[in-house]
């Protein structure tokens, strides 16, 4: 079966510009989340739907990180404006089922550098 | 929220030998312990996973354990080899009412020294 796809692979903005990322999950998977991986860190969950609904959204950074998953498959994650401490790889992973124990299937990640 | 706590950060061990990993989690209600491993430059791929009402796992050289008591999983490598070498982590799972929420721990960095 195809993985979750993520693009791009790299970017490098400098501080104060906006970037997107994008992730489409593998078909059928109904939860999606995005992590921020920092250099030497576990993965931190951003944000995690269900669907096209938000499950949890708690440590998003909300004046600056913004993401949707309008029609419950794709999703995209924005920052604006980005900060040197955004650098890192952010991960989108998705899971098949809610209400069982599955895995989550990770993408590639995007990893960004805010210079 | 759940915090799970990983040890060693950091761990080299000869070929052959075994390699263990520990983690610590903090709420009760977590049911799922996948551990995932990370290859440089490359996407986090589940290794093994343990559900709640079982104590231990085992898949060829990989084993998990866990002990609810004291909220800790560990995973056990055998007969480490050089491709082995990668960070691991460990995560805690719980389902809320519209999915699981994974909870990650900050990953041990594995050397297989040949």
């Amino acid at each position: 079966e195809a993985g979750v796809a993520q693009s791009p692979r790299y970017k490098i903005i400098e501080k104060r510009q906006s970037v997107a990322f994008w992730c489409n999950p593998i078909s059928g998977h109904a939860t999606l989340y995005w992590y921020q991986q920092i250099l030497g860190q576990g993965p931190k969950l951003l944000i995690q739907f269900q669907n096209n609904g938000v499950v949890d959204d708690s440590q998003l950074p909300k004046d600056r990180f913004s993401a949707e998953r309008l029609k419950g498959v794709d999703s995209t994650l924005k920052i604006q404006p980005a900060k040197l401490e955004d650098s890192a790889v952010y991960l989108c992973a998705s899971s098949l089922v809610h209400g069982k124990n599955t895995e989550a299937f990770f993408g590639q990640g995007t990893r960004l550098t805010v210079v | 929220g759940e915090n799970v706590e990983q040890h060693p950060s950091t761990l080299s061990v000869q070929e052959g030998d075994s390699a263990v990993i520990k983690c610590t989690y903090s709420d009760s209600a977590s049911n799922y312990f996948p551990w995932y491993k990370q290859e440089l430059g490359k996407r986090p791929q589940l290794i093994i996973d343990i559900r709640s009402n079982v104590g231990e796992k085992k898949d060829q050289r990989i084993a998990v354990t866990l002990n609810k008591t004291a909220k800790h999983f560990s995973l056990h490598i055998t007969e480490t080899q050089p491709e082995d070498s990668a960070v691991y982590f460990c995560a805690a799972s719980r389902i809320v009412n519209t999915g699981n929420q994974f909870y990650f721990g900050t990953g041990t960095s594995l050397t297989v020294i040949p």
